[in-house]
């Protein structure tokens, strides 16, 4: 079946310590999107990829990294930097980076610092 | 710059009541609008949405939502509520002057459905 796989479900971090979110599309969607849910926040965007080899930062960069470097793969890092990282994070692909699109959503990943 | 207001962070109906839960939308110009919904633990799905033409949109599982430009309001309603409805439900917009398509969401409404 077609959609967006997140690994891993469930994610536990020491505090100092890097951590990589896989997100993987088989639906040869152009755009990939992460974002961040917070209780009460709605969903808030952290980087966007339009197109392979390229991506732009969304509204809370600070403290992530990413890489698109194929089409189907748009992992996420969420370093050291990031003050507060325990949260809910989502990744989502459309098929082109047009404003109106649909975008779909994978089931996302439970991050939690220790 | 856009915004997105869900009204009622908490809604609760009783089964076989009426569901309206409240959008409103900042933007000079008419954005591109989505409902989306989201069981516990789970990512999110999309309920419907409106590019162009009718402003009345049918989505899945019986919910509907009306552009209203006077308003600038994409209200989302169901004629009867079932158990089975109860989730957190978003209000979203991207902007139709955007070259990108990344949605801008609201805070979410949290559907409670008493038996």
């Amino acid at each position: 079946d077609g959609g967006i796989t997140q690994s891993p479900k469930y994610l536990f971090r020491k505090e100092g310590q890097n951590v990589t979110l896989s997100c993987e599309q088989n639906l040869n969607h152009d755009a990939m999107y992460w974002y961040r849910q917070d209780p009460g926040q709605g969903l808030r965007l952290i980087y966007y990829s339009q197109i392979v080899n390229d991506f732009q930062k969304g509204d809370i960069a600070e403290g992530y990294s990413v890489s698109r470097e194929k089409k189907e793969s748009f992992p996420l890092t969420v370093t050291s930097a990031q003050k507060n990282p325990t949260a809910f994070y989502l990744c989502a692909s459309s098929s082109t980076g047009s404003s109106g699109n649909t975008i779909y959503f994978g089931e996302g990943s439970w991050l939690t610092v220790v | 710059a856009q915004s997105v207001t869900q009204l009622g962070s908490h809604v609760s109906v009783s089964e076989g009541a009426l569901v309206l839960l409240r959008c409103n939308y900042s933007s000079s110009v008419p954005p591109y609008l989505f409902w989306y919904v989201q069981y516990p633990n789970q990512g999110l799905q999309l309920l419907l949405k409106y590019t162009t033409g009718a402003t009345l949109v049918k989505g899945i599982n019986g919910f509907e939502a009306e552009f209203k430009k006077s308003e600038t309001s994409f209200h989302l309603t169901k004629p009867s509520a079932h158990m089975s409805d109860a989730a957190e439900y978003f209000c979203a917009v991207s902007g139709r002057m955007s070259n990108t398509g990344k949605l801008i969401f609201g805070q979410g409404t949290t559907l409670q459905v008493k038996p």
